[in-house]
């Protein structure tokens, strides 16, 4: 089972939003509404973001949102704010009961 | 509130096995799943597999099928992995994380580093 395919960097400025996408296979993002993102701040563990493609835990706040084309799942985060600064990764469910997660992508807010 | 706590940091000479505990608490056991992720060190998250708690049925990723073996302890609230055959490419930090919806994991564990070195 390969990784996901996100990209290893973002960046954006405080209150932009960016966007990070996390390419699959008709196997496993584009087959199955079962896609999570998850926040990782250095020495911590991941924390759930979104889950199902686009809903939200209680307490993430709505800057974050989740969706899905095709084989590409993407979270996009508004209003970027200095703590957002982190690693997220992508999980997908890919059949059998297995589950995937991609390469993560570093967030810089500059 | 719902909490994982896992056992303390580990080392292992290459060849030997761990076993990583993770306690739970905060909520009915053996109503939610159990999975194990692996983070080597600046590396990516990668899945391990995950153990049904109710009936002790598990799943594991093919890349660590053969190594791995999930278990639960239910009077204990308690899930374990054990990894063996190790290599010092297995130094990592272990977690555990409670199946939140279809394949999704919250909350998490604190981590478990385990260190393969001779």
């Amino acid at each position: 089972q390969s990784a996901l395919t996100q990209p290893r960097s973002v960046s954006g400025s405080p209150g932009q939003s960016v966007t990070i996408s996390c390419t699959g296979t008709s196997s496993d993002v584009g087959a199955y509404n079962y896609v999570s993102w998850y926040q990782q701040h250095p020495g911590k563990a991941p924390k759930l973001m979104i889950y199902d493609v686009i809903k939200r835990p209680s307490g993430v706040p709505d800057r974050f949102s989740g969706s899905k084309s095709g084989n590409t799942a993407s979270l996009t985060i508004s209003g970027l704010q200095a703590e957002d600064e982190a690693d997220y990764y992508c999980c997908s469910y890919a059949g059998s009961y297995t589950l995937v997660f991609g390469g993560g992508t570093k967030l810089t807010v500059v | 509130q719902v909490q994982l706590v896992q056992s303390g940091a580990e080392v292992k000479k290459p060849g030997a096995s761990v076993k990583v505990s993770c306690k739970a608490s905060g909520y009915t056991f053996t109503s939610f799943s159990i999975h194990w992720v692996r983070q080597a060190p600046g590396q990516r998250l990668e899945w391990m597999g995950w153990i049904n708690t109710g009936n002790g049925d598990t799943k594991y990723s093919q890349k660590f099928q053969g190594r791995v073996t999930i278990t639960r302890d239910t009077s204990a609230s308690t899930a374990y992995m054990e990894l063996s055959s190790l290599r010092s490419e297995d130094t990592a930090i272990f977690y555990c994380a409670r199946d939140f919806g279809f394949g999704s994991f919250d909350p998490w564990g604190q981590g478990t580093l385990v260190t393969v070195s001779s």
